[in-house]
């Protein structure tokens, strides 16, 4: 069954510390996997999808396989950074619905 | 990236009564998307609602409850019937995926049941 699993509700930091928000999937087959963001009082966008392998914001985040794993990390957290982060994962094939974790709010401390 | 417009962005209905939810994109796409968020949750995909067929529902969701309607590539709704105060919640509509941006969300409307 598909599953995406982020273990923290809530993570707290300070301005410039290292960030690391975790995702944890299942999934049988090629799976595309997501970070979405949602500021507060924003809508639901996209940060992070694993295959343009792009640094958003100063977020990246790669697909290990072997783990399947897809944690998102920021070596220095800012306080824009603070929202509810959401890791998804569609599969590849003809339904690509995408499905949700429970998400991580990420509260940056000044 | 598509632009989705939904509405309303709030109601506040009673009970018994339904809500219908519009979503209208502004280029034409495949498939669409009705996902719940209920207060402190993530979000819970309802159904995909493909033009010219049946939507298809989630495991916990029934047409008789969420009939989806998608008469064209670029319009759809979502009526949430007899409501509960269970119902409560923000419904979201997306789009499938762009080869760039993802998948797309409407701005969501906040549902309250009384």
């Amino acid at each position: 069954a598909q599953r995406v699993t982020q273990p923290e509700k809530l993570l707290s930091v300070f301005k410039g510390a290292p960030v690391e928000l975790k995702c944890n999937y299942s999934y049988s087959g090629s799976p595309e996997l997501f970070w979405y963001v949602q500021y507060s009082r924003q809508r639901l966008q996209l940060l992070l999808r694993h295959i343009s392998r792009e640094s958003i914001k100063g977020f990246t985040a790669d697909l290990n396989k072997g783990e399947t794993s897809f944690h998102l990390k920021k070596p220095f957290a800012q306080e824009e950074d603070s929202a509810m982060y959401y890791c998804a994962l569609s599969g590849s094939g003809a339904t690509n619905k995408l499905i949700f974790g429970t998400g991580t709010l990420l509260a940056v401390q000044p | 990236s598509a632009v989705i417009s939904q509405k309303p962005s709030r109601d506040i209905c009673q009970r018994g009564t339904s809500l219908t939810i519009q979503c209208q994109v502004d280029s034409q796409v495949t498939m669409m998307f009705w996902y719940r968020q209920q207060p402190g949750q993530s979000l819970t995909l309802i159904a995909t609602a493909n033009q010219g067929s049946e939507a298809t529902y989630e495991s916990g969701f029934v047409i008789d409850k969420f009939p989806i309607s998608r008469p064209n590539l670029t319009f759809s709704t979502l009526t949430v019937s007899n409501m509960s105060p269970e119902d409560s919640s923000i419904y979201l509509c997306s789009v499938d995926r762009d080869a760039t941006y993802g998948y797309t969300f409407g701005s969501g409307t906040r549902l309250t049941v009384v």
